[in-house]
């Protein structure tokens, strides 16, 4: 998998945006990044992918700069519920699509 | 609509026992993987499936462990004999296809304590 890199932490208030940023210098043209989030003690869950456009859903919004080295998931209006552990996968394409799991950015909501 | 399940939620178990976990994949899903999570290790991809054929199994720690797939509705991850390093939660995932751009669903793992 394309390496990436993410801060350990950070936290937002709740209602405002949260911007989790991503790094993944060494993407190839046709590979994807993913956004799984871990919600404590619970399954990750699926939040969003995309190639090179930006990317939106009911539940984030994904911003890759147009050099495809960077992004940048959005969580609109924060919530308590999305305190989680946040990952940010670039896996590579070809005959197999395995996630390969770093140690994410663990975003902290506040009241 | 029903996610992956996972049987059972949590095992306690000593060791040198055998046990085995159990995962239903959802529905119209033909590729299933299986991973451990671990506080030093992190989440980790032990072997998937496609079309109930084992594509990689190079995650798989050591000859104790073992997984099938019967059907495309069910599949197992088995230990035997079971040590206390096994100790984690175990998660089961499907997804669409193993192509990209299909993302996988988890369910809500097994978690196993081997005394």
């Amino acid at each position: 998998d394309a390496k990436t890199t993410q801060p350990p932490s950070m936290d937002c208030a709740e209602g405002r945006a949260a911007n989790l940023p991503c790094n993944h210098s060494t993407i190839s043209g046709n590979e994807y990044v993913y956004w799984y989030r871990q919600i404590h003690s619970q399954g990750p869950q699926y939040i969003i992918h995309g190639l090179k456009n930006n990317e939106t859903n009911e539940m984030a919004s994904l911003i890759i700069t147009e050099d495809r080295k960077s992004s940048t998931l959005i969580l609109p209006h924060a919530t308590l519920r999305d305190t989680a552990v946040y990952y940010c996968i670039v896996p590579h394409t070809g005959a197999n699509s395995k996630l390969t799991f770093g140690k994410g950015i663990t975003l902290s909501v506040r009241p | 609509d029903a996610g992956v399940i996972q049987s059972p939620r949590h095992e306690v178990t000593e060791m040198g026992q055998e046990v085995t976990l159990r995962c239903k994949p959802i529905s119209g899903h033909n590729s299933l993987f299986w991973y451990r999570q671990t506080m030093m290790r992190g989440l980790e991809l032990l072997i998937y499936f496609n079309n109930n054929v084992p594509i990689d199994d190079s995650g798989m720690p050591e000859d104790r462990f073992s997984a099938k797939m019967p059907n495309a509705s069910f599949s197992t991850l088995k230990i035997q004999p079971s040590e206390p390093r096994d100790s984690a939660v175990y998660f089961c995932a499907s997804s669409i296809s193993r192509g990209i751009g299909q993302p996988q669903h988890f369910g809500d793992g097994t978690r196993l304590s081997i005394l």
